[in-house]
């Protein structure tokens, strides 16, 4: 059971975009589309941003967008904004193992 | 309020036992699949385990498998995570968290409870 990896550390200013990679393996995230992308504050429980790969759920911003190529997904967010500043963790189902893999967060810092 | 609650975190020694409980409100608790999920101290997410909505096989995180028992009770709405032979690393926080999708076994956690800490001592 192998953990997806994303970056620690990723930063931008408000207005612009910054995307957050998370690579897994042919048996996770690159087997299927079960990948969802989770956001989370300092003191709070993680929150849905993106599932199934590009989804979103109802009101979550349409800044917030996710793709996936290979066995690399992607969270783009578009227009920063200060509140944007947290925690971001991707998922994935491991179909082949029957289990959820997450990855290791990538702190995004509003410069 | 669509919610999950747990609760049964605290203090322990390593080797003693621990039950965490979510109760769930505000939605048809028996058509979802509930998973636990713990936050380390390094702020990793781990995959725990998981109490399938048709109680199929459940499968659990190599690190805790054959020491954590999950189990649910529909007439309660609560499921359970019994925690035996605790070591350090088991030290986090416990949330559990509901598949978006009725009746799938994996997808999305698109509502989490507030977490319980779990810290275990030598």
């Amino acid at each position: 059971q192998s953990a997806l990896t994303q970056p620690p550390s990723a930063s931008g200013s408000p207005g612009q975009s910054v995307a957050i990679s998370c690579t897994g393996t042919s048996s996770d995230l690159g087997g299927h589309n079960y990948v969802s992308w989770y956001q989370q504050h300092p003191g709070k429980a993680p929150k849905l941003m993106i599932y199934e790969v590009s989804k979103r759920p109802s009101g979550v911003p349409d800044r917030f967008s996710g793709s996936k190529s290979g066995n690399t997904a992607s969270l783009t967010v578009s227009g920063l904004q200060a509140e944007d500043e947290a925690d971001y963790y991707c998922s994935s189902y491991a179909g082949s193992n029957n289990y959820v893999a997450f990855g290791g967060g990538t702190k995004l810092t509003v410069l | 309020q669509v919610q999950l609650v747990e609760s049964g975190g605290g203090v322990v020694q390593a080797g003693r036992s621990l039950r965490l409980s979510c109760a769930a409100s505000g939605f048809t608790f028996s058509d979802h699949s509930i998973h636990w999920v713990r936050q380390t101290p390094g702020k990793r997410l781990e995959w725990v385990g998981f109490a399938p909505f048709d109680r199929s096989n459940q499968n659990y995180a190599e690190s805790v498998k054959g020491r954590f028992t999950i189990s649910r009770d529909n007439s309660k709405n609560t499921v359970y995570l019994q925690m035996n032979g605790l070591r350090l690393e088991d030290t986090a926080v416990y949330y559990c968290a509901r598949v978006t999708t009725p009746r799938w076994l994996f997808d999305a956690f698109d509502l989490w409870g507030q977490g319980t800490l779990v810290v275990v001592s030598s």
